[in-house]
């Protein structure tokens, strides 16, 4: 069955660390994106890509990177961790975006001290 | 102000209550998804609206363009629906940044 896992699902760092979330689709699906959820904020876009090569910012970009060289990975970087990232992060997958249903990952609880 | 609000916040009801939760949103919209959210954090999509009303078992959603409103339904709660509730509106004009999240419905039902 196809999937979408997300590693670790747990992540423990310090501030100034770089840190790397790893999201893995089977869908096959050319949109993936990249969610943060906090209390009191609900769940908001960090970056988003359309395919291949492709890689948008999304709402709250800042201090976050995303590369995709295929169509499975999008791994999402924090290039110097700071405690207001400590968040669950999730992954998501759609084939189109008006039209269909974004999959989610599990989620990726990270604590920055 | 958040473009996507939704009521109640948190919401307690017995078993066998009929649940309604609210979505309204502030501008146009292309489509709306109605998600849940399990006790241990995974995320599940159970609707997308674009008009009209769309049923799944004891699911319903519903939405009025012209009122920017959603509602969505739960017949016959049983415990196991317990769970966060989020609507999230895709914004008119396409592309992923137009899709805005409410902030949810904590939902908890008692036997």
């Amino acid at each position: 069955d196809a999937e979408i896992t997300q590693s670790p699902r747990h992540k423990i760092t310090e501030t100034g660390r770089q840190v790397t979330l790893a999201c893995h689709q089977t869908w096959n699906h050319n949109n993936m994106f990249w969610y943060r959820q906090d209390l009191g904020h609900g769940l908001r876009l960090i970056h988003y890509s359309y395919g291949v090569q492709d890689t948008n910012k999304g709402e709250v970009s800042d201090g976050y990177s995303v590369s995709r060289s295929n169509t499975e990975d999008l791994p999402l970087t924090l290039e110097s961790a700071a405690s207001s990232q400590t968040s669950v992060y999730f992954c998501a997958s759609s084939e189109s975006m008006s039209t269909d249903t974004q999959y989610f990952g599990p989620g990726t609880r990270l604590t920055v001290l | 102000k958040n473009e996507v609000e939704q009521s109640p916040q948190n919401l307690t009801a017995q078993e066998g209550e009929f649940i309604t939760i609210n979505c309204s949103y502030s501008v146009g919209i292309s489509a709306l998804h109605w998600l849940q959210q399990h006790p241990g954090g995974g995320i599940v999509s159970l609707f997308m609206l674009s008009s009209g009303k769309k049923k799944h078992g004891r699911l319903i959603a519903t939405i009025n363009i012209q009122e920017k409103h959603s509602s969505l339904h739960i017949t016959a709660s049983h415990p196991r629906d317990s769970a966060v509730y989020i609507c999230a509106a895709l914004l008119s004009g396409g592309g992923a940044d137009g899709l805005t999240f409410g902030k949810g419905t904590h939902l908890i039902i008692q036997p």
